[in-house]
Order: structure tokens, then C-alpha cells, then sequence
């Protein structure tokens, strides 16, 4: 069971098109946060939740808006999507007590064209 | 942030053991130390984190330095599906829980292994 899953997995899109990725867990954990990743730049934080309709900035948030209005969905969006914004997105979560774990979906490949 | 180095990469042969060294210098007293390893295609996994004393659990074992500038991450017998991309990240726990997600992930050291 993955207790964390990521929708879509794949997507192609259009430069200036809204994109939506959901982030679904079914853990109650309540941390949950956004990642991109690109060759040559590893993981990078794009926005991070703390619990229900509460959010914060990450490294690279420019572009990019989130929102949770219950603890099971983070959804990223991009407004108007870009080129640069070609990535593979990861979602993750973490429960708060100290595991020292945080736990991965697998991953949405979007491709802006 | 404190930050670390790894090799680039590393090479090993099946059932042999892999030592995965990583140095963090500028490490502080209440960084803990965190391995995450990414097989191809998939996200990030978590390995092992310790503190300052040597940790083992089902996966690896955690072996860090005693002026804790340093660690090493031990694969005790490779097998074929330990080839993956391995990070060692530093994770200050003075942030509290959101400081789990709030990693730097650098490049990490890309292990092969061989049958």
C-alpha cells in the first residue's frame, strides 16, 4: 500500500495552460510538501503545507500555488504553465514525530510544450 | 544550511559490502544527519538517520564520525536493486516537524553495482 499517491502520472500541456496536480495521502500525516526535480539540480522545495489551509513558500515557489483544504489532498497548481516549469514532480509527506521519515509519491512527469 | 559532500559516484560488486561516505563539516549540534536513496523512476526513499551514535535497521547501517563531521552509510552485502542514487542530507530538528520535508537534496552519489 502506498499511502501516498500522485495524480496524473503523466501529463503534456500547453505553454499558458492551468495545470493541477493532486497529491493524496492516507496517512492523517500532517506534513505534506512539493518538490521538483531537474537534471543538474536534484530536488528542489516548491511549497509545503503544515496542516489544513496552511502553507508556505519553498525554494523555488515562483509560478506556483498550492492549496489544502483537508489533510488527505495537497494540490500544486501553475497558473499558467511554462516551459521552464518541464519537470518531474514529487509529493511528500511526514507525520511530525520524530521517524526522521518522510515518505515519497512516485513522481508526475509534466512536459510543457 | 549546513551542507554536505558526496562523490559523484561509486561502483561495487553484488554481495559485497558499500561504504558511502559523506562529509558535512559545517554540521551543528542539533543537525541530524538523514539518507535517502532514489531508485530509477521513483521517488525517494528513506534509508537510515542518526544523530551520534552508529544506527542499523533492516537496510544499512549509519557510521558517524565522533567529531560527527563526517558519516558513512553501509550497504552490508550490494545486491543489484541498491543501485540507485543515494543522498546524504542534514535536517535541523530546531525547526521542528515541518523541517522534515525542508531538506536540501544535492546530488548525491550515483552507485552502481555489479553482477
Amino acid at each position: 500500500d502506498a499511502g501516498i499517491t500522485q495524480s496524473p502520472r503523466h501529463k503534456v500541456t500547453e505553454t499558458g495552460t492551468p495545470v493541477t496536480l493532486r497529491c493524496h495521502q492516507t496517512e492523517n500525516h500532517r506534513y505534506m510538501y512539493w518538490y521538483r526535480q531537474d537534471p543538474g539540480h536534484g530536488l528542489r522545495l516548491i511549497h509545503y503545507s503544515y496542516g489544513v489551509k496552511d502553507t508556505d513558500k519553498g525554494e523555488v515557489s515562483d509560478g506556483y500555488s498550492v492549496s489544502r483544504s483537508k489533510t488527505e489532498d495537497f494540490l500544486l497548481t501553475l497558473e499558467s504553465a511554462t516551459s521552464s516549469q518541464t519537470s518531474v514532480y514529487f509529493c511528500a509527506m511526514a507525520g511530525g514525530k520524530n521517524t526522521g521519515e518522510l515518505f515519497f509519491g512516485e513522481g508526475s512527469r509534466l512536459t510543457v510544450l | 544550511d549546513a551542507k554536505t559532500t558526496q562523490p559523484n559516484s561509486m561502483e561495487s560488486n553484488e554481495e559485497e559490502p558499500v561504504h558511502l561516505p559523506c562529509n558535512h563539516s559545517t554540521i551543528s549540534g542539533t543537525d541530524y544527519i538523514h539518507w535517502y536513496r532514489q531508485l530509477p523512476s521513483q521517488g525517494p526513499e528513506y534509508v537510515i538517520h542518526g544523530l551520534t551514535s552508529n544506527v542499523n535497521n533492516r537496510m544499512a547501517s549509519l557510521a558517524i564520525a565522533e567529531d560527527r563531521k563526517s558519516s558513512t552509510l553501509i550497504l552490508h552485502r550490494a545486491t543489484l536493486r541498491d543501485a540507485a542514487v543515494y543522498y546524504c542530507i542534514l535536517r535541523d530538528s530546531n525547526a521542528g516537524g515541518t523541517s522534515y520535508g525542508k531538506l536540501t537534496f544535492g546530488q548525491g552519489t550515483i552507485l552502481t553495482v555489479h553482477p
